[in-house]
């Protein structure tokens, strides 16, 4: 069965500090995963995908198949970096759906 | 482009009534997915549509229904509401495979 889990509800750093949000999934085949970011009163929008590589307001996220994990890094937290972050999963037959963690609520301390 | 847009943004309804959601996807989107998210967890999937028919569902009671009109945009029906389907409904839009992209959600306050 498909599961994603974000062991960290909640993660403090202060400004300038490294971040990394944990994200671990379980998914018999290959799937594409996602972060997803939500600001304070914004909708959910997408962060990156793997498949594109793509480093999205200094974050970076690398698909660990060994260990299925895709945690979320970024060297030097800012302020505007507090959010809530959710990881997800697609693929297969149920491409187009996610699965969604509980998310980890991201706060940048000054 | 307005992107994905919902109604209403609030709403509150008393046990054993219905409630119909509404959902306009952004504009070149043909696929129509719904989630509900309770307080503190993530987005879980209910259904998706495409070309006007239900073509997943996740695991939700029959009591949650949905449509999906022409012009693509689509409703999420509840029948029969409970306190705890109180919850933001998101809608979500993409077209074959590409960036999914959310709206700002419908919070459901049953009471």
């Amino acid at each position: 069965a498909q599961r994603v889990t974000q062991p960290e509800k909640l993660l403090s750093v202060f400004k300038g500090a490294p971040v990394e949000l944990k994200c671990n999934y379980s998914y018999s085949g290959s799937p594409e995963l996602f972060w997803y970011v939500q600001y304070s009163r914004q909708r959910l929008q997408l962060l990156l995908r793997h498949i594109s590589r793509e480093s999205i307001k200094g974050f970076t996220a690398d698909l660990n198949k060994g260990e299925t994990s895709f945690h979320l890094k970024k060297p030097f937290a800012q302020e505007e970096d507090s959010a809530m972050y959710y990881c997800a999963l697609s693929g297969g037959s149920t491409l187009g759906r996610l699965y969604f963690g509980r998310g980890t609520q991201l706060t940048v301390w000054p | 482009d307005a992107g994905v847009t919902q109604s209403p943004t609030h709403l509150i309804k008393t046990r054993g009534q219905q409630v119909t959601l509404r959902c306009s996807p952004k504009s070149g989107h043909d696929t129509v997915s719904w989630y509900q998210q309770a307080l503190g967890q993530g987005p879980q999937f209910i259904f998706q549509y495409y070309e006007e028919e239900e073509r997943q569902r996740g695991n939700f009671p029959d009591r949650f229904s949905g449509h999906q009109f022409p012009n693509y945009s689509s409703e999420l029906n509840v029948n029969a509401l409970l306190l705890g389907d109180s919850a933001l409904y998101l809608c979500a839009s993409t077209r074959q495979g590409n960036t999914i992209y959310f709206g700002e959600g419908s919070w459901l306050t049953v009471v």
